[in-house]
C-alpha cells in the first residue's frame, strides 16, 4: 500500500508571496491532518479534514488554510508569506482522524523556506 | 489545551544498554498516546501506541506504559541497536479533538 505523498519536497518562496501544498492520503483514508515543523516550536497542528468538513483548526493565523477533495486529497495554502513560515510542513492520514481508534501515518513532508 | 512536556532532549547509550524517555501531560481528558520515530529527512513514524485503558504495552525490544493517575508515560527500548538512532516524539490525543499534542522530541543516539 502507498503511504502519504506530499508535494513538492522542496519550496523556496519569498516573503509576500503565497504556496500552496499537496497531500495524497492512504488509500481508504478519510481523515488528513497538517502540521508544522520547526526546531523551535516542534510539531504542532494546523488542521484536520475529513470527508472534506474541516473537523478542527490550531492556533494559527487565517493566513494558513486548507481543504480536502471528495478523493480525500487535500492541499493547504499560505498566504502573504513570512521568514517565521519557513518550516517542514507535515500532513497525515488516518481512517478515521486521531484518537478514533486510527493511527496517524505521516508523510516526509514539504520543506518550505521563505527568503 | 493539552500540553505534553517531554525528558530528556537528549540521550547517549551504548549500544545494547536500555533506554527510556519520559513525558507527561495535562489534560485528563486525554486518552491516546502514541509514539513516533523522526529519522533524518523522513517524516515521524509510528512505533508504538497506547491508549488510557491499558497500563502497559510491549512490542518485541519497545514498550510503553502509562500512568493515568500522574498522567505520565514512558517508551523504554531495550537491547538498543544504532539503527534506533532518531529522534522521538511522544504525543497526546483525545477523543473529538481530532488533534495530536506532541512533546518537542528527544534525540536519542546509539554509541557502537
Amino acid at each position: 500500500k502507498a503511504g502519504v505523498t506530499q508535494t513538492p519536497r522542496y519550496l523556496i518562496k519569498t516573503r509576500g508571496q503565497q504556496v500552496t501544498l499537496s497531500c495524497s492520503p492512504i488509500s481508504g483514508h478519510r481523515s488528513v491532518s497538517w502540521y508544522q515543523q520547526t526546531p523551535g516550536q516542534g510539531l504542532q497542528f494546523l488542521f484536520e479534514y475529513f470527508s472534506e468538513t474541516q473537523r478542527n483548526k490550531g492556533n494559527f493565523p487565517g493566513r494558513f488554510s486548507g481543504r480536502q477533495f471528495s478523493n480525500s486529497r487535500s492541499e493547504m495554502n499560505v498566504s502573504t508569506l513570512e521568514l517565521g513560515d519557513s518550516a517542514l510542513y507535515l500532513c497525515a492520514s488516518s481512517l478515521m482522524g486521531s484518537g478514533q481508534n486510527s493511527p496517524l501515518h505521516f508523510g516526509n513532508g514539504t520543506r518550505l523556506t521563505v527568503t | 489545551g493539552e500540553n505534553v512536556e517531554q525528558h530528556p532532549s537528549t540521550l547517549s547509550v551504548q549500544e545494547g544498554d536500555s533506554a527510556v524517555i519520559k513525558c507527561t501531560y495535562s489534560d485528563s481528558a486525554s486518552n491516546y498516546f502514541p509514539w513516533y520515530k523522526q529519522e533524518l529527512g523522513k517524516g515521524p513514524q509510528l512505533i508504538i501506541d497506547i491508549r488510557s485503558n491499558v497500563g502497559e504495552k510491549k512490542d518485541q525490544r519497545i514498550a510503553v506504559t502509562l500512568n493515568k493517575t500522574a498522567k505520565h508515560f514512558s517508551l523504554h527500548i531495550t537491547e538498543t541497536q544504532p539503527e534506533d538512532s532518531a529522534v522521538y516524539f511522544c504525543a497526546a490525543g483525545g477523543a473529538g479533538s481530532y488533534q495530536l499534542t506532541f512533546g518537542k522530541g528527544t534525540k536519542l543516539s546509539v554509541i557502537p
